[in-house]
């Protein structure tokens, strides 16, 4: 059964750089069957796709966020990252990691974890 | 950029069956995906690609997608069905969600 842990600081200061990190554990990122993202949840809204990344490094990234968004992978530690920079109070959401199955579907999710902006 | 329309709130009665639908340009010609999310829980997938079920979801939950608008429908509801409901899709190498549906159990 696949896992995905979210874990970083649950504060962050405006203007500075958010980092998350998602563990992966019940199989290899490496393996290569899927790809890996970050979605969030703005309180008492919906759904936001960040982006995702393969094992090799390949990103897609929401347009809309594309200029403040970069996701790693650490292969090694079966983990990839989040890093979302020049945060404001609009970034303050629950982030979350999942799998992204073969027809782009999120098939297994982390618990999310709440991302507070504030000084 | 592609837009996904659902409706706010969807009520039904216990054991009666609900419709919720996810409106989109030509959203037919796409794979669509549905979540259900109760309060503070992640997302669990209910349906992808259209009508398959993952392994461990009930028959209850189907999906259909013609023309402009999928629909996820959710036969003999029960109260533990009450939750939010997303559909998504992939458009133009990006992951579009609807605004989501409440699901109320009256």
């Amino acid at each position: 059964q696949v896992q995905l842990q979210e874990s970083g600081p649950g504060l962050v200061k405006p203007s500075q750089t958010l980092s998350l990190t998602c563990t992966v554990s019940g199989g290899s990122i490496s393996s290569g069957d899927y790809y890996w993202s970050w979605i969030r949840q703005h309180p008492g809204k919906g759904l936001e796709w960040i982006g995702y990344i393969y094992y090799s490094g390949s990103t897609y990234y929401n347009p809309s966020l594309k200029s403040r968004v970069t996701i790693s992978v650490d292969t090694s530690k079966n983990q990839f990252s989040l890093k979302l920079s020049s945060v404001t109070a609009a970034d303050t959401a629950v982030y979350y990691c999942a799998r992204v199955a073969t027809r782009v579907d999120f098939d297994y999710w982390g618990q999310g974890t709440l991302v507070t902006v504030s000084s | 950029s592609y837009v996904l329309t659902q409706p706010p709130s969807v009520s039904v009665a216990p054991g009666q069956t609900a419709r919720i639908t996810c409106g989109g340009n030509n959203i037919g010609s796409k794979s669509v995906h549905w979540y259900q999310q109760k309060p503070g829980q992640a997302p669990v997938l209910v349906v992808y690609d259209d009508s398959d079920r993952p392994s461990g979801i009930p028959e209850r939950f189907s999906g259909s997608n013609s023309g402009n608008t999928a629909t996820l429908t959710i036969s003999r509801v029960e109260a533990g069905d009450e939750a939010d409901y997303y559909c998504q899709v992939w458009d133009s190498s990006s992951v579009v969600f609807g605004g989501g549906t409440k699901l109320t159990v009256l």
